[in-house]
């Protein structure tokens, strides 16, 4: 089934510093979600996106659907230690499939 | 967002025997669905739980292995069956929920297969 490849796999970061990941599809999406993941919970939502070119914050959080419709960002800024965690992505191909789920990017913040 | 309460939270279980893990919403919901999300790995969709019928398995998950309950639009059940170590993971319990369909996650339940 579809893949979509997110990078990077794992970061490791001062307190303070801003963090980029990315996700990539080799079809177009019509829906881009991020997720974040605590030790011990399931995935919990941080942004939804649903049209191209769509920038859409959420306090430090940014996110945006990539005007191709194949990829998409999430960039946090001045990290704190709570930001420590996993982050999916995760997207539909069409209204009503089911969600791809990106590889996962581990964020580690060093206080 | 919908509230989804996922029972066991965690479990240690004998190899052989089975497992049911409950899913409770505070909302009605048309869409259900069970995922397995092994240690270090990203989540793998197990099966859509359909109210009143079957439920729709993916490729390379069976009923025989994993039965699932959905008898109204708040509860489904999913059972693993005859357990070995290979079972050993996190199984998550979604609802899609809302005017914009988006998918929302219970806690989880951990379980570890001796």
């Amino acid at each position: 089934g579809q893949q979509l490849n997110q990078s990077p796999q794992s970061m490791f970061i001062q307190e303070g510093e801003d963090v980029s990941m990315n996700c990539t599809s080799s079809s177009i999406f019509n829906t881009w979600l991020w997720y974040k993941q605590d030790p011990g919970e399931g995935p919990v939502l941080l942004i939804a996106l649903y049209k191209a070119g769509e920038l859409t914050s959420n306090g430090r959080l940014t996110a945006q659907f990539g005007i191709t419709r194949k990829d998409s960002f999430l960039n946090i800024s001045a990290s704190i230690p709570s930001d420590v965690g996993i982050y999916f992505c995760a997207g539909h191909e069409t209204s009503g499939s089911r969600l791809t789920f990106g590889e996962g990017t581990q964020l580690t913040v060093n206080p | 967002s919908a509230v989804i309460s996922q029972k066991p939270s965690r479990d240690i279980c004998q190899r052989g025997t089975s497992l049911t893990i409950q899913c409770q919403v505070d909302s009605q919901v048309t869409m259900m669905f069970w995922y397995r999300q092994q240690p270090g790995q990203s989540l793998t969709l197990i099966a859509t739980a359909n109210q009143g019928s079957e439920a729709t398995y993916e490729s390379g998950f069976v009923i025989d292995k994993f039965p699932i309950s959905r008898p109204n639009l708040t509860f489904s059940t999913l059972t693993v069956s005859n357990m070995s170590p290979e079972d050993s993971s996190i199984y998550l319990c979604s609802v899609m929920w809302g005017s914009k369909n988006i998918q929302y996650f219970g806690a989880g339940t951990r379980l570890s297969v001796l």
